[in-house]
């Protein structure tokens, strides 16, 4: 079975500064992709980034990049230049595929999520 | 309206009520989702519909009933719900078939309290 663990149940940082979120994940699947997504107190789920488990270069987008460590099943988000508005839960996710009548759909399984604070 | 929309976004409902969620998506998607997510837990993936199909149900309680007319509209129907069912109900839709990346895009959210 899948999973993913987020050991940081709340983490801190000062405006302007850069932030590391952990995710480690396991699998036994060759082919997985990995995302992150930013949970603001309105509710939503935002996507931010994905990984797949064969790109051979880190993912990166704008002041996000993931730090991809396949050997270590880690993929961390990096904040760079954190921002007021980057205050918010930020779940790691993991994607398996599945088949059914011959179609594939993405079914994600979430970590627990880590609130990120960041302080003026 | 673009992306993935929720209604009603509050809702609060007796046990012996009955009510629908609504969900749609203007993205193009043909795979929709429905998660609950409560407090201190991660989201729950309750059930799946590709290209209209149910594909998964996480064994989910019979009070609760999905249903997908078609690949951008997706309901929870609702009845005789507990108070522990109070929760925030999460729709998303994404890409299915082969090469694709799969990420979801999600809705809002309806915050569901139920008395």
């Amino acid at each position: 079975a899948q999973k993913i663990t987020q050991t940081q149940p709340g983490m801190f940082v000062q405006e302007k500064e850069a932030v590391t979120l952990d995710c480690t994940y396991d699998t036994s699947d060759p082919s997985y992709g990995l995302f992150w997504y930013k949970q603001p107190s309105s509710g939503e789920m935002i996507f931010l980034i994905y990984q797949g488990s064969y790109d051979q270069q880190n993912a990166t987008e704008g002041r996000y990049s993931l730090n991809f460590q396949k050997a270590r099943k880690s993929a961390n988000l990096v904040i760079s230049a954190s921002q007021l508005g980057d205050s918010a839960m930020y779940f790691c996710a993991m994607r398996e595929g599945n088949n059914a009548g011959g179609t594939s759909y993405g079914k994600l399984t979430f970590g627990q999520g880590t609130i990120l604070t960041v302080h003026p | 309206e673009t992306g993935v929309t929720q209604t009603p976004r509050h809702l609060v409902m007796g046990m012996t009520n009955k009510k629908s969620l609504k969900c749609e998506q203007h993205l193009g998607h043909n795979a929709m989702y429905w998660y609950k997510q409560s407090a201190k837990k991660p989201l729950e993936l309750m059930f799946v519909y590709s290209l209209e199909e149910r594909v998964e149900n996480n064994s989910v309680p019979s009070r609760f009933s999905p249903e997908c007319p078609n690949s951008s509209h997706l309901f929870l129907h609702l009845h005789t719900l507990q108070p522990e069912d109070s929760a925030l109900y999460l729709c998303a839709s994404s890409h299915s078939g082969t090469g694709h990346r799969y990420e979801q895009y999600f809705g809002p959210g309806t915050r569901l309290t139920v008395t």
